[in-house]
């Protein structure tokens, strides 16, 4: 069966501080993978996604970036984060086109 | 512009009472899909229910669906027999064209059910 997989679940960090988080996909092969990122009581903010290896393209201009080494697995990283990076950062992938996004269980940042 | 707009910030219903979540949405494609998604307080995004622009009937599944209002651009969701449990934030999204895609959320409608 087809699992998505994302950690940590929380985290603290200080401001400047790098930041790495991971989504790996499991049942798949060549997802189309995606970062969200949702301020407190906010909507989703489409950050970056990806159509393959390598292949990354970002929605939003920002302290963040994205990597997708392998297949199933797309990171989000930071060198430095700052306070406003604070926020629930889910990682999704998409299966069929009538079946939209299945999400992971997202991670929370806190930048202090 | 705002592609998914939802206005309503929050809802209250009574248990066992059916509400109504408002989604209206902004596109020029002709090829589109529309979905709704749940998201209780631990924060994961369950997907509800889908409807293409080409669907003829409203979407339905279970105690979910889908009011498809083409030429007025809305697709509320409309839940029945409200549940304890259906408390929670509901997400529409958009998803526009063939192919790639790529899924654009309204702000959401938080939903509580008394007893």
């Amino acid at each position: 069966s087809q699992t998505i997989h994302q950690w940590p679940a929380t985290l603290v960090q200080p401001v400047g501080s790098p930041l790495s988080l991971e989504c790996t996909v499991e049942g798949t092969s060549n997802p189309n993978l995606y970062w969200y990122r949702q301020a407190a009581g906010r909507g989703l903010q489409l950050l970056f996604y990806s159509v393959g290896i390598g292949q990354i393209s970002s929605e939003v201009p920002q302290n963040l970036s994205a990597s997708r080494p392998q297949d199933r697995q797309f990171i989000l990283s930071s060198k430095k984060l700052l306070l406003s990076d604070s926020g629930f950062y889910l990682c999704a992938w998409s299966v069929a086109p009538n079946y939209g996004y299945t999400f992971g269980s997202g991670t929370r940042l806190t930048v202090v | 512009a705002q592609k998914i707009t939802q206005t309503q910030p929050g809802m209250f219903v009574q248990e066992k009472e059916a509400v109504t979540l408002d989604c209206t949405y902004d596109t020029s494609d002709p090829s589109y899909g529309l979905f709704w998604y749940k998201q209780p307080s631990s924060g994961e995004m369950i997907f509800l229910i889908y409807q293409g622009s080409y669907d003829q009937q409203n979407a339905t599944e279970g105690r979910y669906s889908l009011n498809f209002q083409k030429a007025r651009k809305s697709a509320n969701l409309v839940i029945s027999a409200s549940q304890l449990g259906d408390s929670a934030m509901y997400f529409c999204a958009m998803r526009e064209g063939l192919g790639f895609q790529k899924l654009v959320f309204g702000t959401g409608t938080r939903l509580l059910v008394s007893p």
